[in-house]
Parts: C-alpha cells; structure tokens; sequence
C-alpha cells in the first residue's frame, strides 16, 4: 500500500450520468494529482493541487471538475462524459513544489467505463 | 513538450534472465524515475537518479543515466516471474516539479 487510497475501484456509468471518484493520502502530503491512462497513450496529467488550489489544467474537457477540500483528499466529478473517456484515473500525492525531488505515491485507480 | 519515451514497448523474456529497458528524453532534466504499474494498478516509484549521477543500483535494479545522449537505462538481473509489469521513466526539468512520463515498456517475464 502507497498510503494514497481511491474508490470506487471499479465504474460503470452512462452518458447522461453524474458520478464522482475520490482520492484520500494519508501522507501528510501538499500536492495531489489526477491523471487519466488510456491503453497505448502515455500518462496525462489531468489536475494538479498544492496546499489546496489548482496550479495545473491540462486542457481537460469541462465535463471533468476536480475539488479539493483539503490537503488529504481530492475529488473529481464527471458528468455527461463520453465513451472515449472510459480509462483508469490515477490519483498520485506528492510532497509538494518546495521539495525536490518529487517522487509520486500513486493510488490503485478508479477502472471508469462509459457506455 | 519533455517527455520520456521507453523502449521497447514490449519486452519478453525468460525466468532468470536480465531485462533491460531504455528511456530517452529531448531536454536538459533535473532529475529521472522509473515507475512501476503491475496491471490495472498504480505506479510505485522504483528508483530516482539525480541529473549530476552515472548510475544507482536497487537490489536487483541498475539504472543508468547519460546525460550527453539524453538517455536512461533499467536493468533487471535475475528476473522473477514477479517482474512482470509495466515500467515507465518520469523526467523532470527546469523549475517545474511535475513530472512527465513516457508510454512504458510492458515486461513480461515468462516462469
């Protein structure tokens, strides 16, 4: 165990529905990231948070909408999303911009089908 | 934008055997890891060697890095059935402390 834990492990939803997947580090970790993993793509980074605020969006369809409360867990909310977003979202945690070097503890994933 | 890319993709092999993947970037780095993913699982942080290092060793882990040809490499000695899983180089480089991963090379290796 990483100490980053994610549920559900496993999502099933369709077009129309609203969901949301969560991310909790038990690190004590300042930065949280959600990355998206397609088979045969590289790693894309969705999100990034230090000490709370969104410092990275990549560009990523409005349909996806990261929260974070706090510094221990993060959430990203979906809705209306396509079949081409079905993927494994990976959250990972780091210690935080000030320190270097900036090793990634990552979760197990979130497996999200669309149909 | 930087970015690591491994290769090969894939890589088979028997029990026993030494796995050797490579990792090339286009941009000056602070610093390279390697991950890795077993199936439908996250990535563990596996090793970190720092831009101004030649080599670090990890157990049965061997990682080199070249500077002047922008280019890592992960040896694995003795391969367990185990092994097998995806390993992917994360670069870093300049100021940002995000890093930047490739697409991997799925290992497998046969008992």
């Amino acid at each position: 165990e990483t100490g980053v834990t994610q549920t559900p492990r496993h999502l099933v939803m369709g077009m129309t529905n609203k969901k949301s997947l969560k991310c909790e580090q038990h690190l004590g970790h300042n930065a949280m990231y959600w990355y998206k993993q397609s088979a045969k793509k590289p790693l894309e980074l969705m999100f990034v948070y230090s000490l709370e605020e969104r410092v990275e969006n990549n560009s990523v369809p409005s349909r996806f909408s990261p929260e974070c409360p706090n510094s221990s867990h993060l959430f990203l909310h979906l809705h209306t999303l396509q079949p081409e977003d079905s993927a494994l979202y990976l959250c990972a945690s780091s210690q935080g911009p000030a320190t270097s070097p900036e090793t990634q503890y990552f979760g197990p994933g979130t497996r999200l089908l669309v149909l | 934008s930087q970015q690591g890319e491994e290769d090969p993709q894939a890589l088979s092999i028997q029990e026993g055997e030494n796995a050797t993947m490579n990792c090339s970037y286009k941009t000056s780095i602070n610093n390279l890891q390697w991950y890795r993913q077993n199936s439908g699982r996250g990535l563990v942080h596996l090793i970190l060697i720092r831009s101004n290092e030649r080599e670090k060793h990890s157990g049965r882990l061997r990682v080199t890095l070249d500077t002047s040809k922008k280019s890592s490499s992960l040896l694995i000695t003795a391969s367990r059935a185990a092994d097998t899983a995806s390993y992917f180089c994360a670069t870093r480089s300049g100021g940002s402390y995000i890093p930047t991963f490739g697409r991997g090379t799925s290992l497998i290796v046969h008992p």
